[in-house]
């Protein structure tokens, strides 16, 4: 079975600082990893995925993710906040000898303080 | 692109009521996803189909929902009899073909309200 946690259901970061959001992940063999973005009476949007290759992601709107194999952590940066960061993020995982099954977590409430 | 298209986007209606909620993903995808969202359950996949053939249909909760693709753009999530727990919004999602590494496209969710 695949799994993913976000320990964190909110967090506030003030604008203009690195922001981090913080994802591991279960699977039984290797994962796909993604990260999706929410905004208010909106559908996801995708941000960045996890294949193979550099464990440094670059995505959408200067996010990236960096892949921890020995930690099975994704954890979701920004160097620097924009109050427009503001949203639900979510992780997602999909083992790569499965189906498409996508496996989401919990979501993470991101609130940038100007 | 128009993106996923999800109808209607608000849905009211009354406990007993039959509800069907249309998606018509992207030109080209070949698989299609359901999900239901709630505060208290998160995100969860309903099913999935793949050039129209269901592949995963274990998240669907009972036997009151029922889903259908009877081609390549056209999707429907049927819930009959609708119940209050059933309130929650449901998204549809497209992928395109080509490898199981593609991101799901979201389209905006149907509201659904049940009293």
């Amino acid at each position: 079975a695949q799994s993913v946690a976000q320990p964190e259901d909110q967090v506030n970061v003030a604008e203009g600082n690195p922001l981090t959001v913080k994802c591991t992940y279960s699977v039984s063999g290797n994962p796909y990893l993604f990260w999706y973005v929410q905004y208010p009476n909106r559908g996801l949007q995708f941000l960045l995925k996890y294949i193979t290759g550099d464990n440094l992601v670059k995505g959408s709107y200067g996010f990236e993710a960096e892949f921890n194999k020995s930690q099975t952590s994704f954890h979701l940066k920004k160097p620097s906040a924009l109050v427009s960061d503001s949203a639900l993020y979510f992780c997602a995982v999909r083992d790569m000898g499965g189906n498409e099954k996508l496996t989401f977590g919990t979501g993470t409430r991101l609130t940038i303080i100007p | 692109d128009a993106g996923v298209i999800q109808s209607p986007r608000h849905e009211v209606t009354e406990m007993g009521q039959e509800v069907t909620l249309r998606c018509k993903p992207i030109s080209g995808h070949n698989s299609l996803f359901w999900y239901r969202q709630t505060m208290m359950r998160g995100l969860e996949l309903l099913i999935y189909f793949n050039n129209n053939v269901p592949i995963d249909d274990s998240g669907m909760p009972e036997d009151r929902f029922s889903a259908k693709m009877p081609n390549a753009s056209f999707s429907t999530l049927k819930i009959q009899p609708s119940e209050p727990r059933d309130s929650a919004v449901y998204f549809c999602a497209s992928s395109p073909a080509g490898g199981n590494y593609n991101e799901q496209f979201f389209g905006p969710g149907t509201r659904l309200t049940v009293l």
